[in-house]
């Protein structure tokens, strides 16, 4: 079983729709959640970053991370089709000190 | 503009030919890493290094090396005694190690088998 499980897509939504990406993981001690965005054969980039439980929003992102059911979401309102890509997990506990734990990434297309 | 600089963006390797893939980033950062990623996998560590010359292992090292003799630089050098060395392959760095979460990552390279 790996350690951080996530859909592989692809996920195809109509334009203006809200988007649910979600990950799993097994690891009671990771502390640090990280989604990032990579189109097509360039490298990820960081969307959103979060600390142990709760919500974070940022414009149209928005990172849940329940701990207790070991889950973490990331909801793109008002999708748009520059939003089309993959969207990558990742995941870190406090005390590594290098050891980052990506899922195998959603690839989301948005459709105008 | 601050960044991270990969090159060549598509490579092609020979059987038995060692090639080498170059990091250089502008960001005054300490740490770099070099990961690789395969269709429907997660991208995976070969290795990282926390400081000018010094470098560890990362989970999938075997078959590949690197040097850091420049805090900007930090090439990766693919041997021929990895077997299966078709994959994207992304530099990375960050401020330091503990600060890994947020990871600026390269343009990538894909290296080929001919």
């Amino acid at each position: 079983q790996k350690e951080v499980e996530q859909d592989p897509g692809p996920l195809s939504v109509p334009e203006g729709a809200i988007v649910s990406l979600n990950c799993t993981y097994s690891n009671s001690a990771f502390q640090y959640f990280m989604w990032y965005r990579q189109y097509s054969r360039k490298g990820p980039e960081l969307l959103m970053y979060t600390y142990s439980s709760g919500n974070k929003e940022d414009g149209r992102f928005t990172a849940q991370v329940d701990k207790s059911s070991k889950y973490i979401s990331l909801f793109i309102r008002d999708s748009q089709p520059s939003d089309s890509a993959t969207y990558l997990c990742a995941m870190s506990a406090a005390d590594s000190s290098y050891k980052l734990i990506f899922g195998s990434g959603t690839r989301l297309l948005v459709r105008p | 503009d601050g960044g991270i600089t990969q090159s060549p963006k598509y490579l092609f390797r020979k059987e038995g030919q060692n090639v080498t893939l170059s990091c250089e980033q502008n960001l005054n950062h300490d740490a770099m890493y070099w990961y690789r990623q395969d269709p429907g996998q997660g991208l995976r560590l070969i290795y990282y290094s926390q400081i000018v010359n010094d470098f560890q292992k990362g989970d999938i090292a075997e078959g590949y090396s690197v040097s850091r003799e420049k805090k900007e630089s930090f090439p990766l050098t693919v041997t021929s005694a990895q077997k299966n060395p078709t994959a994207f392959y992304l530099c990375a760095s960050s401020i330091t190690v503990t600060a890994n979460e947020k990871l600026f990552f390269g343009s990538g390279t894909q290296l080929s088998v001919l």
